[in-house]
């Protein structure tokens, strides 16, 4: 099966900072690649799917890219609504795995 | 709007069984199917497999074969996800999803705790 590796485990960042998460799959996964934020006590939410492409109602401030086996998603400015937990998902082939999850809390 | 709406917090005993359900509303429930995530405490997410609502087709996670059932019922657009033979390690939030892939539609999440 094909790993999914985020980096980092975690992050701290100031308001207005530009914030890079990076996903590595063991295998190429073309564009098959999600991102989701998921806050404390709540299911995840939809960010970025095939690799690039932002969900809708989702603030511009998120993009993502990438393409294979590494993908990036960056946040232009952090925001404090920001804080979460980042995962990404490959869905190319099952099984639909996720990353190990990336925190981002506010410094 | 798209809703998903699970059952509610379960306790059980160590080898007992859980059914878990997650009614969809909002959209045509065949067009999509449903996937089942699960979220140990402190843990980050688990896929554990997807039944398309259309055919009843299943695809299980590995670590889950032999011991989850998926279903639908599609009269009243209802998923279910039993898991048998609970053991510690499967105390988790449990998560419905509309699978497309990937998954723009989650359900609350379902707690189920498995304790002696």
């Amino acid at each position: 099966d094909i790993q999914m590796t985020q980096s980092p485990s975690s992050l701290s960042a100031s308001v207005g900072d530009r914030v890079t998460i990076t996903c590595r799959a063991s295998q190429g996964i073309s564009n098959y690649l999600a991102w989701y934020q998921q806050k404390p006590g709540k299911p995840p939410r939809l960010l970025i799917h095939t690799a690039s492409t932002l969900q809708s109602g989702v603030p511009s401030r998120f993009s993502g890219s990438g393409s294979g086996t590494d993908f990036t998603l960056i946040i232009s400015t952090l925001q404090p609504e920001d804080v979460a937990t980042y995962y990404c998902q490959k869905y190319n082939t099952a099984p639909l795995t996720f990353g190990g999850g990336t925190k981002v809390e506010i410094k | 709007q798209v809703q998903l709406v699970q059952s509610g917090t379960e306790v059980k005993k160590p080898g007992a069984s859980v059914k878990v359900s997650c009614k969809a509303s909002g959209y045509i429930f065949t067009n999509y199917g449903i996937s089942w995530v699960r979220q140990a405490p402190g843990q980050g997410l688990e896929w554990m497999g997807w039944i398309s609502t259309h055919d009843g087709i299943t695809n299980y996670a590995q670590n889950f074969e032999g011991r989850v059932i998926m279903a639908t019922d599609t009269s009243t657009s209802t998923a279910y996800m039993e898991l048998r033979n609970l053991r510690s390690d499967d105390t988790a939030v449990y998560y419905c999803a509309r699978h497309r892939p990937p998954y723009d539609a989650w359900g609350q999440g379902t707690l189920v705790t498995v304790s002696s």
